[in-house]
């Protein structure tokens, strides 16, 4: 069976610190592995990834794919507050239908 | 706000109820998604338009049709559902080849089913 695995399910940081998201997949058929940021409504696309070792960045958001051990982990570093969100990793199993497997998502609250 | 357009925002019907969920995309995206997401989990895949045609059904209740009339617009026709299907409905639409072409969202369509 097809599975992503998030860790860690929640999080509590201050502000300023660094933090590290880490997701997990055992799929038959890789093609690649997207990360999505979810507030209140609509998850937010940040990284699509599908090569080994190249980060992907974004301000203070990077991520990277390690697709031997089958992992990926998100980066956010000097977090701040609007940073609070549920953050999504999502891998796709099939490239006709672009089909997702989510992870369980981890929750980010950061506080002042 | 996102490309992609859900209405209503929110919704409340009875078991008896029949109406539909409303989804609009103009970023010439050629599929189209409904995913349901229950709280404090992530979101499940429910149906796949692929170039209007459908091409995946998760094993969905019948209760719940799809229908996608042109490459913009996708619909969901809810009839005789259970307090149950209570959730968040999402729509997503992406280019038709998938792997390289990420999913944008919709903000959602509330659902409460009494």
């Amino acid at each position: 069976e097809d599975k992503v695995v998030q860790s860690p399910l929640s999080l509590v940081v201050h502000e300023g610190d660094t933090v590290t998201l880490n997701c997990s997949y055992e799929v038959t058929n890789f093609r690649s592995l997207l990360w999505y940021k979810q507030e209140k409504k609509a998850p937010t696309f940040l990284f699509m990834l599908t090569s080994s070792g190249i980060e992907k960045k974004s301000g203070r958001l990077s991520s990277i794919l390690d697709k031997k051990e089958l992992f990926s982990i998100l980066n956010i570093t000097a977090t701040q507050t609007g940073d609070s969100a549920v953050y999504l990793c999502a891998v796709v199993i099939d490239d006709a239908t672009n089909k997702l497997i989510f992870g369980t998502g981890t929750l980010l609250a950061v506080q002042p | 706000d996102t490309e992609v357009t859900q209405t209503p925002k929110h919704l409340v019907m009875g078991m008896t109820n029949k109406k539909s969920l409303k989804c609009e995309q103009h970023m010439g995206h050629r599929a189209m998604y409904w995913y349901k997401q229950k709280a404090k989990k992530p979101p499940e895949l429910m149906f796949v338009y692929s170039y209007e045609k459908l091409s995946i059904n998760e094993s969905v209740p019948s209760r719940f049709s799809p229908e996608c009339p042109n490459s913009s617009l996708l619909n969901l026709h809810l009839h005789a559902l259970q307090p149950e299907d209570s959730a968040l409905y999402l729509c997503a639409s992406s280019q038709a080849r998938g792997w390289d072409s990420p999913l944008h969202f919709g903000n959602g369509t509330r659902l409460t089913v009494t």
